[in-house]
């Protein structure tokens, strides 16, 4: 199946800095990528939707100036958390959808744990 | 996107078959079936999807109900690594426009030894 790795694994930030994940397709290429966050013992949480070249689409009560998503390439995203705070810890997940109409499945990321002190 | 009812939890023994329910009373036409599992810190694992067919591949098997207000999913010979969250999730397919998947809370099946 289709990869999808994401980096850092986990980081540890101090509040009010910014921390940048990548979101990457290894093995395909990703017209659209989804970022999602999960809390402990809750389920995933979907955050925004880009679509390579174009903005991203904010789910509401999601801050598009908070959570940074650029889509710059068809096997890369970013989401950069800006100015941190410790209720910004989170799973933080990633997800793409290939080229093609055969592309039902999403591919999911291994995830990065974000962690404000 | 319809709406999934799943129970909080499961228990199944090791070696068994591990049968997971889901209703989705309100399924549209278009909209197929999807499964996907979560092991513990770990990213969501597609699984199997259906339309109105039974469906089988190496993981798990789908049973869809005639009126397919309901789903079976079906792990065969479960192991200990088969414990984890399941997610069954309703949607159109991706050639309609539909994009996103909406999680909802799934069920945690723990696998005993």
């Amino acid at each position: 199946g289709a990869v999808v790795s994401q980096h850092p694994s986990r980081v540890i930030c101090k509040s009010g800095t910014s921390v940048k994940i990548e979101c990457r397709s290894l093995d395909f290429q990703a017209t659209t990528m989804f970022w999602y966050r999960q809390f402990p013992k809750k389920s995933l949480m979907l955050m925004a939707t880009s679509n390579e070249g174009s903005k991203a689409t904010y789910e509401q009560g999601v801050e598009k100036d908070k959570f940074l998503i650029n889509h710059a390439s068809l096997t890369l995203s970013t989401l950069t958390v800006t100015s941190a705070h410790p209720e910004d810890s989170s799973f933080y997940i990633c997800s793409a959808r290939g080229l093609g109409e055969s592309s039902y499945e999403q591919y999911f990321g291994p995830g990065t744990r974000l962690t404000v002190t | 996107d319809a709406k999934t009812t799943q129970p909080t939890s499961m228990d199944c023994a090791e070696g068994r078959a591990a049968n997971l329910p889901c209703n989705h009373s309100t399924i549209s036409g278009n909209e197929y079936v999807y499964w996907y599992r979560q092991i513990h810190s770990q990213g969501p694992q597609y699984i199997i999807h259906g339309l109105k067919n039974n469906e089988t591949n190496e993981m798990a098997s789908l049973i869809i109900t005639e009126d397919r207000k309901s789903s079976t999913l079906i792990l065969p010979h479960a192991t200990l690594r088969d414990t984890a969250v399941y997610y069954c999730i309703v949607r159109a397919p991706p050639l309609l426009g539909a994009q996103k998947l909406v999680f909802g809370q799934g069920t945690r099946l723990t696998i005993n030894p």
